[in-house]
């Protein structure tokens, strides 16, 4: 089956430095999606972009999706330390089909 | 509440024995999804169901698995004749499905974390 694998497995930053993480799939898609997990908890979704979409932001955050290299990259700017948790990819090809998740990014925001 | 409840919060069970893992989803939500979370993994698709449609469990990792949704809302996932592989975080997510369902975000529970002694 699908599945999004994001790119650094772990990442540690200072804080007020921009966060990268990256998202690669293997088949078409019909949107991607970007989820955060603070420890022990449920995940959070952030952010959803469609297969015809190239950029979406949202506050802080700024996706991108490039559906010819099958990749999406997800930016933090001005990271804080409140952004330290686990965030996720994941990826829906058809409206019935579940939605499959990557195995994640560990971000680390030092203060 | 107005989000995902999943109960009990953690089960600790000895191997062999049954348990059953409850998923309360969002009033009006008719997608509901069970995802497995071993330490530091990603998600691992379990089960979905949409509203009246046979359920998707080509998740499931073996026959010991098995899921219901009772009157469209609770679900319970039952696990039999625990091992102790089956240790992991058990998390449940609703989504609204109407038109355009398919980019409906899905909202988690905070998991149910099984031990498996």
């Amino acid at each position: 089956s699908q599945q999004g694998e994001e790119d650094p497995q772990a990442l540690s930053i200072q804080e007020g430095e921009n966060a990268t993480m990256n998202c690669s799939y293997k088949t078409s898609i019909n949107n991607l999606q970007w989820y955060r997990q603070n420890s022990g908890r449920g995940l959070v979704h952030l952010i959803l972009i469609r297969s015809n979409e190239r950029e979406k932001h949202s506050g802080r955050l700024r996706v991108t999706l490039d559906t010819s290299k099958k990749s999406s990259s997800l930016l933090i700017t001005a990271s804080r330390a409140a952004d330290t948790a686990s965030y996720f990819c994941a990826t829906r090809n058809s409206g019935n089909t579940p939605l499959v998740f990557g195995k994640g990014t560990r971000l680390s925001v030092i203060a | 509440g107005a989000g995902v409840s999943q109960s009990p919060s953690n089960k600790v069970t000895e191997k062999g024995k049954d348990v059953e893992l409850r998923c309360d989803p969002i009033s009006g939500h008719t997608a509901l999804y069970w995802y497995r979370q071993s330490l530091g993994q990603g998600l691992e698709f379990l089960i979905y169901f949409q509203g009246n449609s046979a359920p998707d469990k080509s998740g499931l990792p073996s026959d010991r698995f098995s899921a219901e949704r009772t009157g469209g809302s609770v679900s319970t996932l039952t696990i039999q004749r625990t091992q102790q592989e089956d240790s992991a975080v058990y998390l449940c997510a609703s989504s609204l499905v109407g038109t355009g369902s398919y980019n409906s975000p899905l909202h988690f529970g905070n998991g149910t974390r099984l031990t498996v002694t």
